[in-house]
């Protein structure tokens, strides 16, 4: 089975609202993760990384935080707009020349 | 900067035909991969190259042949081609793997029926 999960599948948000995607991830020895955002009918693009050295990072408007106790990690994404609608990837890869493994996606609708 | 660019956009295949799917990034990345998502799922490695004339198997390999002739080009190749295979392809590129962003392409659609 895949390495990487999401905890929900679909998440409606109203506009400026934050949102909150989860990712759980069972590889222990992971030690970076990757958001991606995938507009539909688009290629996935990069919104923000961590290592496993740190518990949190910061972007423009979005969060990660990473909690290496219980393998979860979780994107936040403040003030969401229509734009942020889109499939949101969460991405493992174990140390040394692993590639990436992707989980499943949650989507995202924003309500305006 | 191009990045990583896909052709064909779009293509209908039917069963037990051949094609190549073409990839090209102008970045210098030594890292390529091929990934195919199923509708409503995640991302599916199907092969991938560390380097011109070097590559290796993903998580889905099967029905799928690549070859890395030049660092910009990493093509792949549907021999026979089965409902199965109906997906979204797509490429993708790094500067090394692991823990390191992957650049995408657009992205091939393709049907086969």
């Amino acid at each position: 089975g895949e390495s990487v999960g999401l905890h929900l599948p679909t998440l409606s948000v109203q506009e400026g609202d934050n949102s909150i995607i989860n990712c759980a991830y069972s590889n222990s020895a992971s030690d970076y993760f990757i958001w991606y955002k995938q507009e539909s009918g688009k290629g996935p693009q990069f919104i923000i990384d961590i290592r496993s050295n740190m518990d949190k990072r910061q972007g423009q408007r979005v969060t990660v935080l990473l909690n290496k106790t219980v393998k979860h990690l979780s994107l936040q994404i403040a003030a969401t707009q229509p734009g942020d609608s889109a499939v949101y990837f969460c991405a493992e890869s174990g140390s040394g020349n692993t590639p990436l493994v992707f989980g499943k996606g949650t989507r995202l609708s924003v309500i305006a | 900067n191009a990045g990583v660019t896909q052709t064909p956009k779009f293509r209908i295949l039917k069963i037990g035909q051949s094609m190549t799917l073409q990839c090209t990034q102008d970045m210098n990345h030594n890292y390529m991969y091929w990934y195919r998502q199923d509708p409503g799922m995640g991302l599916k490695l199907i092969y991938y190259s560390v380097g011109a004339g070097i590559t290796d198997k993903g998580e889905v390999p099967n029905g799928y042949n690549v070859s890395r002739s030049t660092t910009e080009d990493f093509p792949l190749r549907l021999e026979l081609a089965a409902p199965s295979q109906t997906s979204v392809y797509f490429c993708a590129s790094s500067i090394g793997t692991g823990a390191y962003e992957q650049y995408f392409g657009p992205g091939t659609r393709l049907t086969v029926t």
